[in-house]
């Protein structure tokens, strides 16, 4: 079965610092993978997605992803932190109709 | 893009009472939606697929009886809390699956307070 593992469940950085949220999934072949953002008490919203199109894929609020099959890892990564950036962000695999979602990183950005 | 809605946002009951919630794709149509239940600081944890027009397919622990789930047509599952329970006090969160695109899109939750 399909794993996600999400590394560090907080993150801080200050405000213009660089981002790097880190994902890593169980299975060898390259699957759908998404990355979804939580604000406080509401639902997820869809950040990025991977379909094996592309290594690199750009998504919403500057935040891209790199696929690295190599190392089963699909980091996202933000250049410069704004405040606003501060959620809970989920990485989730595809598995049959389901996706299977990491434990979850929860950014915390310092002025 | 895609946009699921969810009714109620919040609702309190009382224990032993019933609850009611929608949730609805807008721009799309979804034969799958799936209902899921997340915990302070935790995790979406899935509960049931709800397939249109056939039964749901509920997580393994997850009371068939008491998370009634119907999908009446291509745009509207309902989650149903029956003789709910402090317990059953959660963030319930669904999800609508565009199968043109292979993404599953969410609704903004709804927050359950059974006193």
């Amino acid at each position: 079965a399909q794993s996600v593992t999400q590394l560090g469940s907080h993150v801080s950085v200050s405000e213009g610092a660089l981002v790097l949220l880190r994902c890593n999934y169980s299975s060898s072949v390259p699957p759908y993978l998404f990355w979804y953002v939580q604000y406080p008490n509401q639902g997820l919203q869809l950040l990025l997605k991977y379909t094996s199109a592309a290594t690199l894929v750009k998504g919403i609020n500057g935040f891209e992803a790199e696929f690295k099959k190599s190392e089963t890892s699909c980091h996202l990564t933000k250049p410069s932190a704004h405040m606003s950036d501060a959620a809970e962000y989920f990485c989730a695999v595809t598995y049959t109709d389901k996706l299977i979602f990491g434990t979850g990183t929860r950014l915390q950005v310092f002025p | 893009g895609a946009v699921v809605s969810q009714h109620p946002s919040r609702v309190i009951c009382k224990s032993g009472t019933s609850v009611k919630i929608e949730c609805r794709s807008l721009d799309f149509q979804a034969t799958t939606m799936f209902w899921y239940r997340q915990f302070p600081k935790q995790s979406l944890m899935l509960m049931a697929t709800s397939n249109e027009g056939s039964k749901a397919t509920y997580e393994q622990g997850v009371e068939k009886d008491k998370f009634l789930i119907n999908h009446a047509s291509l745009t509207l599952s309902t989650l149903t809390v029956t003789s709910a329970h402090p317990e059953d006090s959660s963030f319930y969160i669904c999800s609508a699956r565009n199968v043109a695109e292979e993404t599953q899109y969410f609704g903004p939750g709804t927050r359950l307070l059974v006193l």
